[in-house]
C-alpha cells in the first residue's frame, strides 16, 4: 500500500524566514509520481509540482524549491523568504504511474506571521 | 474556465435521506476520483474510476456508491447519510499514464441535519 508521511503537523515562522516542509513516502511501485498541493483557507486544492520517480533533479520555481531523494524516499519542499500569503495547509501526495492510488499525506499547516 | 465542476457547492441533507453529489470535467481525463475531507484532515480517497473500471478503497463504507455514466460525469451517492458523513467532498481528475497531476473541483460541502 502507498503511504505518505508528513511529520510536521504545524509550523509557524515569521515573514521572510525560510521554511522546509518534510515529506516521506512508501510505495512498492517502481514508477510513481510525487506531488505537492497547497490548500489555502479558501479550501481549494492548488497544484504546486509533480515529480516522476525517474527524475531526481531538484527544482526551483521562484521562492519554491523541491528536493527529491529517492534513496531516503523523501520529497521535501522549501519556501524561501516566506510571506503571509504562504499561510496554508500543504499536502504531499503520491500516485502510481497511471494515476491510480492517489494518496495524500496528513498535511502540514504553515502559518507565516507578519 | 473551470475544468472540474462540482455541484452543488453546498448541500444540506437530512439524516438518512439519500443524496447525490455531481462532478463534471472538460479535460477528457481517464481517471476520476472522489475524496472525503473532514475538518483539519487530509483528503481521504473513497474510490476512483480508471475509464469505466471502478476501484473502491478497502475502507470506504458501503453507504457510499459511485456512478460514471460517461467520461465527463461522475456521481457520488450517499445512500443513508449519517452525521459522521458531514464533510467536504472533492472530485478530481487526472490523465492516463501521466501519474496524473490531479485537477480538483471546488468541492461540495455536505451538511447532515
Amino acid at each position: 500500500a502507498q503511504k505518505v508521511t508528513q511529520a510536521q503537523t504545524e509550523i509557524s515562522v515569521v515573514e521572510k524566514e525560510d521554511v522546509t516542509l518534510d515529506c516521506v513516502y512508501e510505495t512498492r511501485d517502481t514508477t510513481y509520481y510525487l506531488f505537492w498541493y497547497k490548500q489555502p483557507p479558501s479550501g481549494e486544492l492548488v497544484f504546486l509540482i509533480r515529480r516522476n520517480s525517474f527524475d531526481e533533479q531538484n527544482e526551483i520555481s521562484g521562492r519554491y524549491s523541491w528536493n527529491f531523494q529517492k534513496s531516503t524516499s523523501s520529497f521535501n519542499f522549501t519556501i524561501t523568504a516566506s510571506q503571509v500569503v504562504d499561510s496554508a495547509v500543504y499536502f504531499c501526495a503520491l500516485s502510481g504511474f497511471y494515476g491510480q492510488n492517489f494518496v495524500f499525506g496528513p498535511g502540514t499547516r504553515l502559518s507565516v506571521l507578519p | 474556465d473551470a475544468m472540474v465542476i462540482q455541484n452543488p457547492r453546498y448541500q444540506v441533507t437530512q439524516f438518512g435521506k439519500p443524496v447525490t453529489l455531481s462532478c463534471s470535467q472538460t479535460l477528457n481525463h481517464n481517471v476520476m476520483y472522489w475524496y472525503q475531507q473532514k475538518s483539519s484532515q487530509a483528503p481521504k480517497l473513497l474510490f476512483h474510476y480508471y475509464d469505466k473500471d471502478f476501484n473502491n478503497e478497502a475502507d470506504t463504507p458501503d453507504n457510499f456508491q459511485s456512478r460514471r455514466p460517461n467520461t465527463s460525469f461522475c456521481f457520488l451517492d450517499i445512500r443513508s447519510p449519517g452525521l459522521g458523513d458531514a464533510a467536504m467532498y472533492l472530485c478530481a481528475t487526472s490523465r492516463e499514464g501521466k501519474g496524473g497531476e490531479a485537477f480538483f473541483g471546488q468541492g461540495t460541502r455536505l451538511t447532515v441535519v
